[in-house]
């Protein structure tokens, strides 16, 4: 089946420092999302990216999907306290398959 | 405000016990999900349903059994509760449309003793 892989599993950073996650799709996705948990919170949907080669902005977040539809990023300029949380990438199919996540630590 | 209600915040059950989670939307959506959440493992898909009456078996669907009776209920069974299944249940719908994202329940933990 699709499996969408996430690194790193576990990142700590200074506040103010950048941080980046990558996910990678063994097959080629119509498209992926990105969602946020919070801790001790569900995931909640951040952003989606359909076309290759996209970058889309959301204040300190940047995302890009890859040219061959199969890998994504996210990249947060300037971490704040309130970045917290596990970062998950999703292909979306006839279900959604969720990357492993990435745990963010913000050191104040 | 769209809502994707769980019926249990916390569950400790015994072993053996059959244990059944509730998750009711109201966003007239057809697609549910029921997904575990382990540390280091992401989010594992159990069961999903496209419609009334219908299921499809996840990634580990062993030990686990649905039901959707009504287009806003999916309910999650446990027939005979392991301590293995102790973990965090999440629930989540989306429209049948693609492209459109998941709205995901508050999460039932459970531990099973």
């Amino acid at each position: 089946g699709q499996q969408v892989m996430q690194i790193p599993q576990y990142q700590h950073v200074q506040e103010g420092e950048d941080f980046t996650t990558y996910c990678n799709s063994s097959t080629t996705l119509s498209n992926i999302q990105w969602y946020k948990q919070r801790p001790g919170g569900h995931p909640v949907f951040l952003i989606q990216l359909v076309k290759s080669g996209e970058v889309k902005k959301q204040k300190r977040l940047t995302f890009q999907f890859g040219e061959a539809k199969k890998n994504s990023s996210l990249h947060i300029t300037a971490t704040q306290t309130t970045d917290v949380g596990t970062y998950f990438c999703a292909g979306h199919g006839n279900q959604f398959y969720f990357g492993t996540g990435t745990s963010l630590t913000v050191i104040p | 405000d769209v809502k994707v209600t769980q019926s249990s915040r916390y569950l400790v059950k015994r072993t053996g016990e059959k244990v059944f989670l509730e998750c009711v939307q109201d966003m007239d959506h057809e697609n549910m999900f029921w997904y575990r959440q382990d540390p280091g493992l992401g989010l594992r898909l159990i069961y999903f349903s496209y419609d009334v009456k219908m299921k499809e078996k996840g990634d580990i669907p062993e030990g686990y059994s649905v039901s959707r009776e009504k287009k806003e209920r999916f309910s999650l069974i446990l027939e005979s509760a392991s301590t293995n299944q102790t973990s965090m249940y999440l629930c989540a719908s989306s429209p049948r449309i693609r492209g459109r994202e998941a709205f995901f329940g508050q999460g039932t933990r459970l531990t099973v003793v």
